[in-house]
């Protein structure tokens, strides 16, 4: 069974278009993250939900917009993406009474042409 | 202000041979300590994770990492080191205050030499 998974896996699409990344998670976690992988492979916290509230919104441009409709899910979607947006997105999940051991996702290599 | 050091971007060892990756944080308390691996277009996994106690921790395949407050070190080490070992290594800690935030280092990339 997949802990975190993620959809799609992929992403390729063009500068000004509006997209979705989907997470989902079975671990019974309480706690969803959104994180941004650089080229670089620098890790950046951008979002975090504990029990669908929005607890961390890190210096994000708000063309990005969260969701968490239950603490099982997490998406993603972003607007008018531009070139800059290109890296791996990963979710990830915890329980907060586990100290923020994090589960991560398989990521979403996202590509803006 | 709260910082993850891992001073080395890369480090090339030979197959068979021992390792040891550094991290240093920077906290006003020992805040707690994970190590993550990454394997090439996977995700992150949990290799250890250090909350009190015992301060030479074991992980998953064979590492293992000794905390050291003295010098607010978690350096991560395996004795042995194989070809499928080869990956991004991440220090992560979060601070003991409470709060959800963790603090990623920027990772010390592996590569395994036959």
């Amino acid at each position: 069974d997949t802990a975190v998974s993620q959809t799609p896996k992929y992403l390729v699409t063009q500068m000004g278009n509006d997209k979705s990344i989907k997470c989902e998670q079975n671990l019974g976690h309480d706690t969803m993250y959104w994180y941004k992988q650089d080229s670089k492979k620098f890790l950046k916290i951008m979002f975090s939900y504990n029990n669908k509230e929005l607890i961390i919104n890190e210096t994000v441009p708000n063309r990005f917009s969260p969701k968490s409709p239950d603490k099982a899910h997490l998406n993603l979607h972003i607007n008018s993406l531009e070139l800059g947006d290109s890296a791996v997105y990963f979710c990830a999940s915890s329980s907060s009474d586990r100290y923020n051991e994090q589960f991560f996702g398989p990521g979403t290599r996202l590509t803006v042409l | 202000a709260q910082s993850v050091t891992q001073p080395d971007i890369h480090i090339t060892v030979s197959e068979g041979a021992s390792l040891e990756l550094r991290c240093n944080y920077s906290y006003g308390a020992t805040p707690y300590l994970f190590w993550y691996v990454q394997s090439p277009g996977q995700g992150l996994q949990l290799l250890l994770k250090y909350f009190s106690g015992d301060t030479l921790v074991q992980g998953i395949k064979g590492f293992e990492a000794e905390f050291k407050r003295s010098q607010s070190s978690f350096n991560l080490r395996k004795p042995s080191v194989h070809w499928s070992d080869a990956a991004e290594y991440f220090c992560a800690v979060v601070p003991n205050t409470g709060g959800f935030k963790t603090i990623f280092g920027a990772g010390t990339r592996l590569f395994v030499k036959a």
